[in-house]
């Protein structure tokens, strides 16, 4: 198993331009989750899904939009890039059920908005 | 409005000693809780967790203690050893309709000297 895998590691975008981080998880888990991580800070949820076809908004959900076309795949798109969403992007999955909400964490995406 | 607090930016220990990592929140609907530990250019990987039902969990060298009362937890590592120099981040679960969602503290960077 890969687990979650996220592309690309890096990346460099101007201001206005659009761009869409991708997800990958081969668990079959039903939840998927973006968070970002500003410098000093905790994760801070974007969006969440529950299920191919259902999404839901987090905590900064504003300038993101996401889909969930398959279980596999959680894309997260930022449409007009702006500096405040310079930062460390982590995609996560975990099972329905389970013992605890253990969640399975991607190696991130590190966004620089200039 | 920080839910989840990790006061403490940086801890340092010496190898061989006990690490205490702290965490408050203020919420009193989350109901279980996590650590998670974090390496340099990786995704957060999830040590461990404890029900708001107990007041302790312990697994090999790590163990949580919570303290409902004082909203109050702790992660205790005995003995410290190096590979334990990361930056761990304590999370609170908190029942959604759709889904339950962590949030999650700034983090504390553990450094375990030799």
């Amino acid at each position: 198993n890969a687990g979650v895998t996220q592309t690309p590691k890096f990346r460099i975008l101007k201001i206005g331009q659009s761009m869409t981080l991708q997800c990958a998880q081969d668990m079959n888990h039903n939840y998927m989750y973006w968070y970002r991580q500003d410098p000093g800070m905790g994760l801070k949820l974007i969006y969440y899904s529950v299920g191919a076809g259902i999404t839901d908004k987090g905590e900064v959900p504003n300038g993101y939009n996401v889909s969930r076309s398959t279980t596999e795949d959680f894309p997260l798109r930022l449409e007009l890039a702006a500096p405040s969403q310079t930062s460390v992007y982590f995609c996560a999955s975990r099972r329905t059920s389970g013992r605890s909400d253990e969640q399975f964490f991607g190696p991130g995406t590190r966004l620089t908005v200039l | 409005d920080q839910q989840v607090k990790q006061n403490s930016p940086s801890l340092s220990v010496q190898e061989g000693r006990i690490s205490i990592l702290n965490c408050d929140y203020t919420n009193s609907m989350f109901d279980y809780f996590l650590w998670y530990k974090k390496y340099p250019a990786e995704g957060p990987t999830f040590l461990i967790s404890i029900s708001s039902i107990k007041d302790k969990n312990e697994d090999g060298r790590f163990t949580v203690f919570l303290n409902k009362s004082a909203k109050h937890l702790s992660l205790h590592i005995v003995p410290s050893q190096p590979g334990d120099s990361a930056v761990y981040f304590c999370a609170a679960r908190r029942r959604m309709e759709y889904g339950n969602k962590l949030v999650f503290g700034a983090g504390t960077i553990l450094r375990v000297k030799s």
